[in-house]
């Protein structure tokens, strides 16, 4: 089966850095995808990783260990804007289509305070 | 600009009423999906589809069926509209392995 685990809540300091962990374990595994969302809003794409090593993107980076099932979202320079859910997903290969899956954690709420 | 639109942002439903709700996607995506989300549940897949007139069941199938006729749109039927239905549902696209996209969601409430 799939199994993906993340923290439920977080608290950080405006200006800080903030590390957001991601657990998986999934079968035909194909890549872990990082996901913004604010309240009462659909989910934002952030990041993809297929390879092991750091993405930088901005403020955001995305980190991915492949042996270890592992990946983390990293935001420095936190801004109030920042709090939102962070959703982890991992990407599988569905065997049964030939097509892809896409298995979501339950989220991060990150809460950004002055 | 990739666009995924739901033909409802709140909807309101009785007990036993049927219940549609459209998807459309303008990137020409073969693979599109159903969710909802629950409080402390996450996301939850109901049923996606990888090409018109294929769809598959995800984690919570239950009390839903849907149609894909064309590519560009997915619906998801509330057969009979249950209490425990009430949910945010999000509809996605995404084309192969890539990005996947989603519309701004429809809030149902079903008393």
């Amino acid at each position: 089966g799939q199994n993906i685990d993340q923290p439920t809540e977080m608290t950080a300091t405006e200006g800080a850095i903030v590390q957001i962990n991601c657990t998986y374990q999934t079968s035909g595994f194909n890549g872990l995808f990082w996901y913004q969302q604010h309240a009462g809003e659909a989910p934002t794409f952030l990041s993809y990783n297929v390879l092991d090593g750091l993405e930088e993107k901005g403020r955001f980076s995305s980190f991915l260990s492949r042996s270890k099932g592992y990946s983390y979202l990293l935001l420095k320079e936190l801004q109030m804007k920042d709090s939102a859910s962070y959703l982890c997903a991992a990407l599988s290969l569905y065997s049964g289509a030939g097509s892809y899956q896409l298995t979501f954690g339950k989220g991060t709420k990150l809460s950004v305070i002055p | 600009d990739v666009k995924v639109t739901q033909s409802s942002r709140y909807l309101v439903k009785r007990t036993g009423e049927k219940v549609f709700l459209e998807c459309v996607q303008d990137m020409d995506h073969e693979n599109m999906f159903w969710y909802r989300q629950d409080p402390g549940l996450g996301l939850r897949l109901i049923y996606f589809s990888y090409d018109v007139k294929m769809k598959e069941k995800g984690d919570i199938p239950e009390g839903y069926s849907v149609s894909r006729e064309k590519k560009e749109r997915f619906s998801l039927i509330l057969e009979s509209a249950s209490t425990n239905q009430t949910s945010m549902y999000l509809c996605a696209s995404r084309e192969k392995g890539g990005e996947q996209y989603f519309g701004p969601g429809t809030r149902l409430t079903v008393t």
